[in-house]
């Protein structure tokens, strides 16, 4: 079946530092994207979105990249402050589609 | 107000209770979403209301039953759990389906607990 999965499971940055969260799907039919940010406790938050017409995308603090061609998806975090630390899900629906499919998630942890 | 509310924040119920989660949003979304979370793993969608009719059941058994009284209000009801049902219960909505490029807002969730 489809899947969306991410590289790493745990990443941890320095404070100060860029992050990149990186995710692979295998759908060749998606043409959403979204990264999604879970603190502990909390649900899902938005941080920003990007369609397959598009390969970059900036949001603040935030930059998108999609790699149509080897199916990537990479999430970059400017300047990580310890507020960043949560789970992050990518996630991904196809032409039409009523859903999304969610990325195993990856925990980033900022140390100080 | 972008804002999902959730309630109750936590449940506790045994296997022969009857409870029901309660969702509302005042965004105007036409869509709305249940999702199951198991911890360490990302949310699982359940069931997808599309104005206000049932549009995706994804095959989830029958002791849960998702019910839209309006626009607004989603509910989940609760029959005869079993204790692998313990899970984080997340509601969400959007102004339309994802191909279109409408994000979903997720409500902070309700943590249940079978016993």
């Amino acid at each position: 079946g489809e899947s969306v999965g991410l590289h790493l499971p745990t990443l941890s940055v320095q404070e100060g530092d860029n992050s990149i969260i990186n995710c692979a799907y295998s759908n060749s039919a998606s043409d959403y994207f979204i990264w999604y940010k879970q603190e502990s406790g909390k649900g899902p938050q938005f941080i920003i979105d990007i369609r397959s017409n598009m390969d970059k995308r900036q949001g603040q603090r935030v930059t998108v990249l999609l790699n149509k061609t080897v199916k990537h998806l990479s999430l970059q975090i400017a300047a990580t402050q310890p507020g960043d630390s949560a789970v992050y899900f990518c996630a991904e629906s196809s032409k039409g589609a009523q859903k999304l499919v969610f990325g195993q998630g990856t925990r980033l942890t900022i140390n100080p | 107000d972008t804002e999902v509310t959730q309630t109750p924040k936590h449940l506790v119920m045994g296997m022969t209770n009857k409870k029901s989660l309660k969702c509302e949003q005042h965004m105007g979304h036409r869509a709305m979403y249940w999702y199951k979370q198991k911890a360490k793993k990302p949310p699982e969608l359940m069931f997808v209301y599309s104005y206000e009719k049932l549009s995706i059941n994804e095959s989830v058994p029958s002791r849960f039953s998702p019910e839209c009284p309006n626009s607004s209000l989603l509910n989940l009801h609760l029959h005869a759990l079993q204790p692998e049902d313990s899970a984080l219960y997340l509601c969400a909505s959007s102004q339309g389906f994802p191909t279109g490029g409408y994000e979903q807002y997720f409500g902070p969730g309700t943590r249940l607990t079978v016993t």
